[in-house]
């Protein structure tokens, strides 16, 4: 069974630039959240989403957006950076409608964003 | 998701049990309790969760008050490797990975 994965581990932009992070689901999953950390802080609910469509979401803004693809893995797009945006992006994928009816989440070791 | 309160941090020594108490007091009879804990600079490890009983696994055991308002997660022996942010978490039924992390403890286990 393979964890949850992401790319890249970490990375450096410029404000105003765009950037595609990615996530691979663990085998058997079908629901990626994403989330922000900064630092020194608990991680922050972005959004999710369930059969490549979103399903509900924090509040972030528009210039955050997603996709989930068929093979459950997912991208977090994020437009016209900031420098409040350098954080640590994390990836959770869970399990909706086990049968434990348990809402446990494996998480990445996430993508850490510098804007500068 | 039910507010909940932890400690902002507490020490603990090497091979001595550690126990980390949360309040859930706005807590519905429907909500579970899921604690989850991030090592520095790794993502958040699920832990264990439960309902109404007690609960233990490999990696901790949970003890939930009568009244669910508060609990206690209880690492029997802890290890350096145990150093982390320990979250309690209470997310509402229809909030399925939509976590609300809090600040969580801050555990120090010193030899």
């Amino acid at each position: 069974e393979t964890g949850v994965t992401q790319s890249p581990t970490h990375l450096i932009k410029t404000r105003g630039q765009q950037v595609t992070l990615r996530c691979s689901s663990q085998s058997g999953h079908n629901t990626v959240s994403w989330y922000q950390q900064a630092l020194g802080q608990g991680p922050q609910f972005i959004f999710q989403y369930y059969r490549e469509e979103e399903n509900g979401r924090g509040n972030f803004p528009p210039r955050f957006s997603g996709l989930q693809f068929p093979n459950y893995s997912s991208e977090l797009n994020v437009n016209a950076l900031e420098l409040d945006d350098s954080a640590l992006y994390l990836c959770a994928s869970s399990l909706l409608g086990a049968s434990s009816g348990a809402n446990v989440l494996t998480f990445g070791a996430g993508s850490r964003l510098t804007v500068l | 998701d039910a507010k909940t309160t932890q400690p902002p941090s507490m020490d603990c020594a090497e091979g001595r049990a550690a126990n980390l108490p949360c309040n859930h007091s706005t807590i519905s009879g429907n909500e579970y309790v899921y604690w989850y804990r991030q090592i520095h600079s790794q993502g958040p490890q699920y832990i264990i969760h439960g309902l109404k009983n007690n609960e233990t696994n490999e990696m901790a055991s949970l003890i939930i008050t009568e009244d669910r308002k508060s609990s206690t997660l209880i690492l029997p022996h802890a290890t350096l490797r145990d150093t982390a942010v320990y979250y309690c978490i209470a997310p509402t039924t229809d909030s399925w990975g939509k976590l609300q992390f809090g600040a969580g403890t801050q555990v120090v286990v010193t030899p």
